[in-house]
């Protein structure tokens, strides 16, 4: 069975530091897509970043960027430059391709001015 | 253009009682999911749709009905409620299938006493 983990429940950053934040997965399937979703206090959930997972190219979108190691099954999210706004739970998600997704339990990352 | 909306955005139930959670999306788009989300775990999907007058059954269906009659709008039900349905819901809507960006509404925080 598919199984995603995120091994850091909290995180703590300096503003305008970077910070990474981990996820690893496990599964049989050759495709698939792995997301990162932003959930701020507000409570609804933002799409950070998406990766496909028969792309060898890194995704970045602006200031989030992914470290994406197939082999390994890790699926990082490195934020860099770090704002007050970036506080928030991010989650960590897949899906092969089938109405089955599988998210993280979330890591809640602090920016401290 | 609202996006996702959702209502109500708070209830509290007695168990045995009935509600309906609405969604709202304006983007047109074909898919619809219906998640929870309890302390220390990541979203589950509960139902979906693929289009108007479908449904299908999610990852943790037990005790909840939905209906897509319109294009826009997915209904969630509970038809006894229990206790263990304490949780907040969140509906999402994407535009190609399961492997697109989702576009989830603020939340529905439903307690169950």
């Amino acid at each position: 069975a598919q199984t995603v983990t995120q091994s850091q429940p909290e995180m703590s950053v300096q503003e305008a530091e970077t910070v990474t934040l981990s996820c690893t997965y496990d599964t049989s399937e050759s495709d698939y897509y792995l997301f990162w979703y932003k959930q701020p206090p507000s409570r609804q959930m933002i799409l950070v970043i998406r990766q496909e997972a028969y792309k060898q190219q890194n995704a970045t979108e602006n200031r989030f960027s992914v470290n994406f190691q197939k082999a390994a099954k890790s699926f990082s999210l490195k934020i860099s430059d770090s704002q007050l706004g970036d506080a928030a739970m991010y989650f960590c998600a897949y899906t092969s391709g089938t109405y089955k997704y599988i998210f993280g339990t979330g890591t809640r990352l602090k920016v401290l001015a | 253009n609202a996006g996702v909306t959702q209502t109500p955005k708070f209830r509290v139930l007695k168990t045995g009682q009935s509600m309906t959670l609405l969604c709202a999306q304006d983007m047109n788009h074909e898919y619809m999911y219906w998640y929870r989300q309890d302390p220390g775990m990541g979203l589950r999907l509960i139902h979906y749709s693929v289009g108007e007058g479908t449904t299908a059954k999610g990852e943790v269906p037990d005790g909840y009905n939905v209906s897509r009659l319109k294009k826009q709008n997915f209904l969630l039900g509970l038809e006894s409620a229990a206790p263990s349905q304490t949780s907040v819901y969140f509906c999402a809507s994407s535009a190609l299938g399961p492997t697109d960006t989702q576009y989830f509404g603020p939340g529905t925080r439903l307690t169950v006493l």
